[in-house]
């Protein structure tokens, strides 16, 4: 079975630390994604990256940065934390076009 | 951006009843739609990725049915029961597109 792992389930920041959201796939997966879910909006897509080095800006892209060294990782990066930026991070590895997704970071920021 | 929006955003089903929900997508340069189930504290996982017109899947008692040519997709689930209780979400995906777009889910709570 593919295996997501995002690094932590809740994390809680203050406003103005940078923040780094891991995620590691363990099926060599080309494409992966960092969405962040919100209620009534669905999962919205940050970034995606298709092969080490490269990515793209997904849909909301502004107040985050990401980093794809390995193929296997793909971390989410909040520059500078802040209130708004609160809400669900899932991170998401795919083949073939299916999605398969990690637990979740749940993160606060005050 | 794709627009894709589902019905109802939930709804609560009495044990044995069935039920169904829609998504819909914009037609043109379709590719593929998915659908996954959502449960508390667990990661969302695929239930179906379809991409022909008029295409039918099935898993149990649940299943989905797919129309490119006016934009949506049903799932139906058959005979509720307390474990289908999730969110799910459907997704797009455009020609020559890595991204899924996704609508904003229906939460199904299915009462003992």
């Amino acid at each position: 079975d593919v295996k997501v792992t995002q690094s932590s389930r809740y994390l809680v920041k203050r406003t103005g630390e940078k923040v780094f959201l891991e995620c590691v796939q363990d099926m060599d997966h080309e494409n992966m994604f960092w969405y962040r879910q919100d209620p009534g909006l669905g999962l919205r897509l940050i970034y995606f990256s298709y092969d080490v080095k490269m990515k793209e800006k997904g849909d909301i892209p502004e107040g985050y940065s990401v980093s794809r060294e390995k193929k296997e990782r793909f971390s989410l990066i909040l520059e500078s934390a802040s209130t708004n930026q609160t809400s669900m991070y899932l991170c998401a590895s795919s083949w073939d076009g299916r999605a398969f997704f990690g637990q979740g970071t749940r993160l606060t920021v005050v | 951006i794709l627009n894709v929006e589902q019905s109802p955003q939930s709804l609560h089903v009495q044990e044995g009843d069935s039920t169904n929900f829609t998504c819909s997508f914009p037609s043109s340069n379709f590719y593929a739609l998915h659908w996954y189930r959502w449960e508390t504290a667990k990661s969302p996982e695929a239930l179906f990725v379809m991409t022909l017109n008029g295409d039918e899947k099935k898993k149990g008692r649940i299943s989905a049915t797919l129309n490119t040519k006016e934009g949506y997709s049903y799932l139906y689930i058959k005979g509720s029961q307390p474990e289908d209780s999730a969110t799910y979400l459907c997704a797009s995906r455009g020609s020559n597109d890595y991204k899924l777009s996704f609508g904003a889910g229906t939460t199904v709570t299915v009462r003992a």
